[in-house]
């Protein structure tokens, strides 16, 4: 089936501009996670819904940065007067629970350079 | 402290050998646990869960230790497609959040 997918593959921006980054999970998948990932370094947790909700923004690296999910499906990352050392690849992950755990399954990321 | 901490590396690999790493977490309370492989500029993909009696999928062989609290992988016969950057991962079971990701192992397979 369809795996997740995450658009645009690439942003170029200048700083002070707004991004939006959009991640779409595997169909049925409730858990939806967000990742940075900068050059050479390890994943960077920054955010992660149940359905909707978000219960655990605590790796949203400053006020700039906000999510949103909706119906339980697409979700956007904002970054809102981006800077350089925002440049990174955003990773998105979506899950679903079973009985034995849960797997998370990765996006291809965008890769979001900031001039 | 990092909850998931792996060696960095790079472990260089003549092709055919066999190549083992660790990675180990400090929270007790995981229960859940995972190893990707990451190639340069490419999304992480699960390579292999790892369950408690420890597992083997073909070449790849985790182990589980929750006594000292570190997972293994090994990796037999290695091929120079295995060349990437394992992560180790971590969660607490039957709780939704946070997957703890190590920071990764890099293998290198030389000819």
């Amino acid at each position: 089936g369809a795996g997740v997918s995450q658009s645009p593959s690439n942003k170029v921006t200048e700083k002070g501009k707004d991004v939006e980054l959009r991640c779409d999970p595997i169909s049925g998948h409730t858990a939806l996670y967000w990742y940075r990932q900068r050059l050479g370094q390890g994943l960077e947790f920054l955010i992660y819904f149940q359905g909707n909700s978000a219960p655990d923004k605590s790796g949203l690296p400053s006020d700039r940065f906000s999510a949103e999910r909706t119906g339980e499906s697409v979700s956007t990352l904002t970054i809102q007067r981006t800077q350089q050392e925002d440049s990174a690849v955003y990773l998105c992950a979506s899950s679903r629970y079973r009985l034995g755990g849960e797997t998370q399954y990765f996006g291809p990321g965008t890769r979001l350079l900031v001039l | 402290r990092k909850e998931v901490e792996q060696d960095p590396g790079p472990f260089n690999v003549p092709e055919g050998a066999t190549v083992a790493f660790n990675c180990t977490y400090s929270n007790s309370a995981s229960q859940s646990f995972f190893w990707y492989r990451q190639d340069c500029r490419k999304e992480p993909k699960l390579l292999m869960s790892v369950y408690s009696s420890g597992n083997e999928d073909g070449r790849f062989t985790a182990q589980l230790n929750r006594a000292s609290q570190y997972i293994s992988l090994l990796i037999r016969d290695s091929k120079l497609s295995d060349s990437a950057t394992y992560l180790c991962v971590a969660k607490v079971h039957d709780s939704w959040g946070k997957f703890q990701f190590g920071a990764g192992t890099q293998v290198v397979v030389t000819p």
